[in-house]
């Protein structure tokens, strides 16, 4: 356990709605990450975070926005949300391995899974 | 950019019998390779990983996976299943090192038959 959580972990929400997700570490890792899950495509990274206010894009981020005020916490907002965006999110931090020279290893929270009507 | 491949989108197995899931990556530079497990309505677990050395590596719940740099994949094997194998497993490859973003496969269904 990486001390990830996630909330909410369900929402319905209408088309059009802003929604804003949140993933919380109580381990101060810096490095952190949200993916999507759909059928067919496995996870894709939306966007990361290498430190408080330093994010950068993923393969997915459009229509997608984050936020790093807190070591803790890494937003992610859809700005009006879109049946297209209807998934599983998953929040992922990565914290140092022991032996591996510096390398790190990815642990991921339980999921939020949003519905998008 | 670096790409993974999973060809088996669902794979049945009967109980005790060995089955093998089979990933291929595509990447210009050396790579790091994991294997992790979904278990239905739950978020992604590490099975193993490949860093360097030693080609067969043993992970969690009698997994393991070999690493063929020539044939550019990392296949996953267990000699036994067991009904608690029924899960999604999905590969997935890093190339930088401090920040391990992940490019995964798109997962393969091991449903077990008892």
């Amino acid at each position: 356990d990486a001390g990830i959580t996630q909330s909410p972990r369900h929402k319905v929400t209408e088309t059009g709605t802003p929604v804003t997700l949140r993933c919380h570490q109580t381990e101060n890792h810096r490095y952190m990450y949200w993916y999507r899950q759909d059928p067919g495509h496995g996870l894709r990274l939306i966007h990361y975070s290498y430190g408080v206010k330093d994010t950068d894009k993923g393969e997915v981020s459009d229509g997608y926005s984050v936020s790093r005020s807190k070591t803790e916490d890494f937003l992610l907002t859809l700005e009006s949300a879109t049946s297209s965006q209807t998934s599983v999110y998953f929040c992922a931090i990565s914290r140092p391995v022991g032996g591996a020279g510096g390398l790190n290893e990815q642990f991921f929270g339980p999921g939020t899974r949003l519905t998008v009507l | 950019a670096q790409s993974v491949t999973q060809l088996d989108s669902q794979v049945p197995v009967f109980e005790e019998a060995p089955v093998e899931l089979r990933c291929n990556y595509s990447s210009s530079v050396s790579v790091y390779l994991f294997w992790y497990v979904q278990y239905p309505n739950q978020g992604l677990q590490l099975l193993l990983k490949y860093l360097s050395g030693s080609t067969l590596v043993k992970g969690i719940n009698g997994f393991e996976a070999e690493f063929n740099k020539s044939q550019t994949s990392f296949h996953l094997r267990k000699p036994s299943v067991h009904i608690s194998d029924t899960a999604e497993y999905f590969c997935a490859v890093s190339v930088d090192f401090g920040n391990e973003k992940l490019t995964f496969g798109t997962g393969t269904r091991l449903t077990i038959i008892p």
